[in-house]
């Protein structure tokens, strides 16, 4: 069975602050690890994919790696805005289906 | 069309009752899969089809099934409602089997009294 965790699980930061966030996951039968953004009452938004031992990926202020011999990805968030506020999630999918961590929530108080 | 489509947005049942969920994939997207989020977890996969078949089911009781059409719509239907099934049904689909370029709806919340 495939389980995901993801730390901490509820996050709150000053706007400007920087922050990290942590995806855990089996790295045996690794096959992709996904990053999504999701706003309250709004569809989960895709971030990143990523499939390759030590891929970094970069959109704006938000960059995230991948270890997938020690099973872990990190999704950075420089100067954080009240806008990045949201639950982040990450998934690794696995024969088509995404297998989800319970995200971790992020606050940015202005 | 672009995006994918859920309704209804909230929906309030009956334990015992039956519901059906309705999801519009983006066309061309074959593959459609169904999750559900209870409070305070990340969602959990309970079926995917693909090209109108069932490509693979999570840890979900036989009272939970699923429908895909031709015309990229799709449907979730509970039978025999629980309390427990009250959580956010999301809908997701993609062009293919890759688990690449997976499009969300922004759910339905059922609640179950």
């Amino acid at each position: 069975i495939l389980n995901v965790e993801q730390s901490p699980q509820s996050l709150h930061v000053q706007e400007g602050d920087s922050t990290n966030f942590t995806c855990s996951f089996p790295s045996s039968n690794f096959y992709a690890l996904h990053w999504y953004r999701w706003e309250t009452a709004k569809s989960p938004e895709a971030l990143f994919v990523m499939t390759l031992n030590g891929d970094e990926k970069k959109k704006g202020r938000i960059s995230a790696t991948l270890n997938t011999k020690e099973g872990y990805s990190y999704l950075y968030i420089k100067g954080s805005q009240p806008e990045d506020s949201a639950t982040y999630l990450c998934a690794c999918s696995n024969t088509g289906k995404l297998i989800f961590g319970q995200g971790t929530t992020l606050q940015v108080k202005p | 069309e672009t995006g994918v489509t859920q309704s209804p947005t909230h929906l309030i049942k009956t334990r015992g009752q039956q519901v059906t969920l309705r999801c519009s994939s983006q066309s061309g997207h074959n593959t459609v899969s169904w999750y559900q989020q209870a409070l305070g977890q990340g969602p959990q996969f309970i079926f995917q089809y693909y090209r109108e078949e069932e490509n693979g089911r999570g840890n979900f009781p036989p009272r939970f099934s699923g429908l895909q059409f031709p015309n990229y719509s799709s449907e979730l239907n509970v039978n025999a409602l629980e309390l427990d099934d009250s959580a956010l049904y999301l809908c997701a689909s993609s062009p293919d089997l890759s688990g690449y370029g997976y499009t969300f709806g922004s759910g339905t919340r059922l609640t179950v009294v």
